[in-house]
């Protein structure tokens, strides 16, 4: 069974950059794209965009555009976003999930357990 | 960019209540939407995929319907660990977009 473990906890100051991993387990890596949602406290999911690790490209928000780099490191079935710039709004847990089919039908069926961002000074 | 419209965005309701959700698309998504259900302090879970299908595991008491750029999402008969906040999703196009999530409670 795939489960995708984030890294822990992020404590920020405003402009820095902040770099979130997501390792998937028990499951193949390279062929479904990794994406990243993100949870304001209180408030909805917000997609930031996504990457398929055998193609390397992503795909990303317009909000985002940027503002952060996705990567993805096969030997180890990592992935890892990177968000630079970082302001208070940016504040929220990240998660990381797993597209299942492809960009145009696809659905989150695996989902990291999360990493709280927090920009304070 | 899709707009996703959920209604409503709070809803009460008791054990052993049929309850429905709605998501609207400000355009034509075809069949492609999902629900989730997030408990507080958790991740999503997928329940529902391509309009209709249920996720493994689902309880089948979890049903969706729809087409074009309006869909539902149904629960027959609550139950307590049903209570939670929902939100839908269009898969159509990137950028993805989420419903603005109903509150479902006790």
């Amino acid at each position: 069974q795939v489960q995708l473990v984030q890294s822990g906890t992020e404590v920020k100051k405003p402009g820095s950059s902040v770099k979130v991993s997501c390792k998937t387990t028990g499951g193949t890596f390279n062929s479904f794209a990794i994406n990243w949602v993100r949870q304001a406290p209180g408030q909805g999911l917000e997609w930031m965009g996504g990457i398929i690790p055998i193609f390397g490209t992503p795909k990303f928000a317009q909000t985002f555009q940027g503002r952060v780099t996705m990567t993805t490191d096969e030997s180890t079935s990592t992935a890892y976003m990177e968000l630079r710039s970082l302001g208070s709004e940016d504040t929220a847990m990240y998660y990381c999930a797993r597209l299942r089919s492809d960009w145009n039908d696809g659905y989150f069926d695996s989902w990291g357990q999360g990493t709280l961002v927090t920009v304070s000074s | 960019d899709i707009q996703m419209t959920q209604s409503p965005s709070s809803l009460s309701a008791s054990v052993g209540d049929r309850v429905t959700i709605t998501c609207r698309a400000s355009q034509s998504i075809s069949h492609n939407l999902n629900w989730y259900q997030q408990k507080p302090g958790k991740a999503p879970k997928l329940l529902i995929y391509s309009t209709s299908s249920l996720q493994s595991g689902v309880p089948s008491r979890f049903s969706g319907s729809g087409s074009g750029s309006d869909f539902s999402l149904t629960i027959s008969s609550l139950q307590p660990e049903d209570f939670a906040t929902y939100y839908c999703q269009q898969s159509y196009s990137t950028p993805y977009s989420f419903g603005q999530g109903t509150k479902l409670e006790i």
